[in-house]
């Protein structure tokens, strides 16, 4: 039962555009999250999060929104950079325990 | 550099074999976390760690066995018990192991059955 989607397994986008990936939970108790970002034979590194008290948190070219009436989370990169082609992974922080929940990852190309 | 390394990046398992896996940290952190990466699939927690001499089973512990001797240290061994261990490795570690705290990850290491 996979907890945690990330419907989308890549992505492409021209560099200077928006990109916007999507992640959904099913676990209406999940109360934070977080972005990963994931270059290859490289371990994921943090992004940013967002906890579900708010619906929107932003970092520099990255902002995550949170809708929790549809149990959905999006990662929006603005302008997208080449730089930023990587493989992105959303979290899930499940209640009463240490654990994560990762989904299982969007590969995003950005096209120069 | 504060940081988190594993070693081997690449490492053979013949069958019947135990295999250790490398994880150590310069963090200072409390907290260590083992996972499993598998093609399309997310990571998965195998076992954690939140302070010396003491550690938890994750959602796949079978075949999989650590310490945690000192601090900076949690190796991970695969036993010949694990009859799927192909997969890439995934050490992390975090302040104190609590909820919501960011974990940080090592490069991996990518174990292969000959």
């Amino acid at each position: 039962d996979q907890q945690v989607k990330q419907n989308s397994p890549s992505l492409s986008v021209q560099e200077g555009r928006i990109s916007i990936l999507n992640c959904d939970y099913t676990n209406s108790m999940f109360d934070y999250f977080l972005w990963y970002k994931k270059y290859p034979a490289e371990g994921p590194t943090f992004l940013i999060s967002i906890s579900s008290i708010k619906d929107k948190n932003e970092d520099g070219r990255f902002t995550v929104f949170l809708n929790k009436s549809a149990k959905h989370l999006s990662l929006h990169i603005v302008p997208s950079q080449p730089g930023d082609s990587a493989v992105y992974f959303c979290a899930a922080s499940v209640p009463g325990t240490y654990k994560y929940i990762f989904g299982t990852g969007t590969r995003l190309k950005v096209l120069a | 550099d504060g940081g988190i390394t594993q070693s081997p990046k690449y490492l053979f398992r013949k069958e019947g074999q135990n295999v250790t896996l490398s994880c150590e940290q310069n963090l200072n952190h409390d907290a260590m976390y083992w996972y499993r990466q598998d093609p399309g699939q997310g990571l998965r927690l195998i076992y954690y760690s939140q302070i010396v001499n003491d550690f938890q089973k994750g959602d796949i512990a079978e075949g999989y066995s650590v310490s945690r001797e000192k601090k900076e240290s949690f190796p991970l061994t695969v036993t010949s018990a694990q009859k799927n261990p192909t997969a890439f490795y995934l050490c992390a570690s975090s302040i104190t192991g609590g909820r919501q705290e960011t974990q940080y990850f090592g490069p991996g290491t990518r174990l292969l059955v000959l």
